[in-house]
């Protein structure tokens, strides 16, 4: 069965280091989103992708961070200078064209020192 | 704005007994979607059951089904038969706009227990 992965599973950082954090969508998926959990916390949606542009982003979703599909199966989560905030859970989650279902990776947790 | 709303933050069930968790919703729009999704201890989200706005049978998936009632924006997720292994965070979700990308928006959670 097709799933969403990523890499890396965890990640420890400096404070003002950039990190990328790297996902797989399903391959015939065309809708691509980032969302975190911060630790005991919900789901919150950082930003939605679509025909290589962003479609929508949230206010968490600022100048610092960035997304990239630099070939036909990456999907990347860029931050520039992370910030002790940004430890948190990072899930990548893909939908077909002909579907509401969002399906998840297993996220990278980001730990930022 | 769209809004997903769970007030159980904790629910305890007996194994093999049917448990109801809670979700209520708002929205302005006439075309939304549902969802649930599971949350192990070990991180990962796990899609469970979606039920669609204009669907008028209640979604089923397995021992996974939904109470959607509309009227009162409702649609809470009933597990039958409750094993160990349903011990799990679990999150109600609404797909927002399509023409905003068609985000989640999340509830707070229920932690559900299943004791044996």
């Amino acid at each position: 069965e097709p799933e969403v992965t990523q890499t890396p599973s965890h990640q420890v950082t400096q404070m003002g280091q950039e990190v990328i954090l790297r996902c797989v969508p399903i391959s015939n998926h065309l809708y691509f989103y980032w969302y975190r959990q911060i630790l005991g916390q919900k789901v919150e949606f950082l930003v939605s992708f679509y025909n290589n542009e962003i479609s929508e982003k949230s206010e968490i979703f600022d100048d610092q961070f960035s997304v990239e599909r630099p070939d036909g199966s990456n999907f990347t989560l860029k931050i520039r200078s992370t910030k002790l905030e940004d430890s948190a859970m990072y899930f990548c989650a893909s939908r077909g064209w002909d579907g509401d279902t969002q399906y998840f990776g297993p996220g990278t947790r980001l730990t930022v020192l | 704005a769209q809004k997903i709303t769970q007030t159980q933050p904790g629910m305890f069930v007996q194994e093999k007994e049917a448990v109801t968790l809670d979700c209520t919703y708002d929205t302005s729009d006439q075309s939304y979607g549902l969802f649930w999704y599971k949350q192990p201890s070990s991180g990962e989200m796990i899609f469970l059951i979606y039920q669609g706005s204009y669907d008028e049978q209640n979604a089923t998936e397995g021992r996974y089904s939904l109470n959607f009632q509309k009227a009162r924006k409702s649609t809470n997720l009933v597990i039958s038969a409750s094993q160990l292994g349903d011990s799990a965070m679990y999150f109600c979700a609404m797909r927002g706009h399509y023409n905003q990308g068609g985000k989640l928006i999340f509830g707070q959670g229920t932690e559900l227990s299943v004791k044996p």
